[in-house]
């Protein structure tokens, strides 16, 4: 089955400075990315996926690339704000809609005023 | 759209008893809908696969007996967590596949269950 690595489990930076999160995964069949950013105690929000037929996708300051030669997808947020602090999961799932969706271990991102 | 809801958001419960979580998709209808499991600093496992007018598929390791699922209607499922124990003290959360039919999971806000 799909496992999905994540790296770095904690991440801080400066407020402005970019965070940049990595993932892999190991079933070349999945062809669907999610992110996922969780707040303390509430549910996972979707903030931007990525598909096997695009390389990269932008949404403002958040960016997701794919490499599925290599199986390694990354998240870049430009200009952090404090309220970009939170754990951000990185996600992959197969072709068919009943296929799992797996996540990765998630990082914590504190993002210093 | 996609907006997924739970209830109750926390419950507390003694132990031996059973606790009913529900989740509804409230502007789409969703035939499956995803039930996971989330301890402290950990991330989501899934638990079971919900699908309306069936049975659920339940991941391994998942008790079926304990873990009861139900998806009546295309709207709403259920969990209910039977002859709960302190173990089963997590923070329950529901996913339902997004309208379009796509890969898209919209989450719900999740449940904290804490069994005394």
């Amino acid at each position: 089955g799909e496992n999905v690595e994540q790296h770095p489990s904690t991440l801080s930076v400066q407020e402005g400075d970019s965070a940049v999160i990595k993932c892999t995964y190991s079933d070349s069949a999945s062809n669907y990315f999610p992110w996922y950013k969780q707040e303390l105690g509430k549910g996972p929000q979707l903030i931007i996926d990525i598909r096997s037929n695009v390389g990269e996708k932008k949404d403002q300051r958040i960016a997701v690339t794919l490499n599925k030669t290599a199986k390694h997808f990354s998240l870049h947020i430009t200009e952090t704000q404090p309220e970009d602090s939170a754990v951000y999961f990185c996600a992959a799932t197969g072709k068919t809609s009943y296929d799992k969706v797996i996540f990765g271990p998630g990082t914590s991102l504190s993002v210093i005023p | 759209g996609a907006v997924v809801s739970q209830h109750p958001s926390w419950v507390i419960c003694k132990s031996g008893t059973s606790v009913k979580i529900e989740c509804r998709s409230l502007d789409f209808q969703a035939t499956t809908m995803f039930w996971y499991r989330q301890f402290p600093k950990q991330s989501l496992m899934l638990m079971a696969t919900s699908n309306e007018g069936s049975k659920a598929t339940y991941e391994q390791g998942v008790e079926k007996d304990k873990f009861l699922i139900n998806h009546a209607s295309l709207t709403l499922s259920t969990l209910t967590v039977t002859s709960a124990h302190p173990e089963d003290s997590s923070f329950y959360i529901c996913s339902a596949r997004g309208p379009s039919g796509r890969n898209e999971q919209f989450f719900g806000p999740g449940t904290r269950l804490t069994v005394l």
